[in-house]
């Protein structure tokens, strides 16, 4: 069954470093998503992307995230300079489409632990 | 802003017995989907159900809406030490919105 994949699962850096966490979304899907949860709180909506640009973002992705798809595969979420509150569950998520009743695949998520 | 919020926080039952979750949220909705997570792990999609069902039924979960109390419950029944995690519900308020997910129930069943 073709599933998202992430890598890193689990990614340490220092403070002010930059780090990219990278996703591959289903073959066929168009529609990705970032969502982060940290410890103990809610799954919380990052940023979708749709036709390579972003569809919509919430109040967290601030200047310091950025999205690409780099290439047909791969779809990254950056982080310029990292910040202690940054440490969270990062999961990628992909769609068929954007309908409200397309299914949200997600990944297994890459932990960022900032130091 | 709409908000699901699940309860109770955390469940703990002994195998075989049934498991009832409830979701509450606050405004409007195109669906509401519940998710599982294991501990540390990615979230698995159990079940979607949009606003003009009631019910529906997959394998051993039934979720249940009720858009005038704005509530929807997840019963796991014949529960096993397998069904152990957090489940989450996600609401969806329009066809492309993005899902907002509750703080989520922790399931302990204990064999």
């Amino acid at each position: 069954e073709p599933e998202v994949t992430q890598t890193p699962s689990h990614q340490v850096t220092q403070m002010g470093q930059e780090v990219i966490l990278r996703c591959v979304p289903i073959s066929n899907h168009l529609y990705f998503y970032w969502y982060r949860q940290i410890l103990g709180q809610k799954v919380e909506f990052l940023v979708s992307f749709y036709n390579n640009e972003i569809s919509e973002k919430s109040e967290i992705f601030d200047d310091q995230f950025s999205v690409e798809r780099p290439d047909g595969s791969n779809f990254t979420l950056k982080i310029r300079s990292t910040k202690l509150e940054d440490s969270a569950m990062y999961f990628c998520a992909s769609s068929e489409s954007l309908a409200g009743y397309s299914e949200q695949f997600f990944g297994p998520g890459t932990r960022l632990t900032v130091l | 802003s709409q908000q699901g919020e699940e309860d109770p926080q955390a469940l703990s039952i002994q195998e075989g017995e049934n498991a009832t979750m409830n979701c509450s949220y606050k405004t409007s909705i195109n669906n509401l989907q519940w998710y599982r997570q294991n501990s540390g792990r990615g979230l698995v999609h159990l079940i979607l159900i949009r606003s003009n069902e009631r019910e529906k039924h997959s394998g051993r979960l039934r979720v249940t809406l009720d858009t005038s109390k704005k509530s929807s419950s997840l019963l796991i029944t014949a529960s096993r030490a397998a069904d152990t995690a957090s489940y989450f519900c996600a609401t969806r308020n329009s066809g492309n919105t993005p899902l907002v997910f509750g703080k989520g129930t922790r399931l302990s069943v204990i064999a």
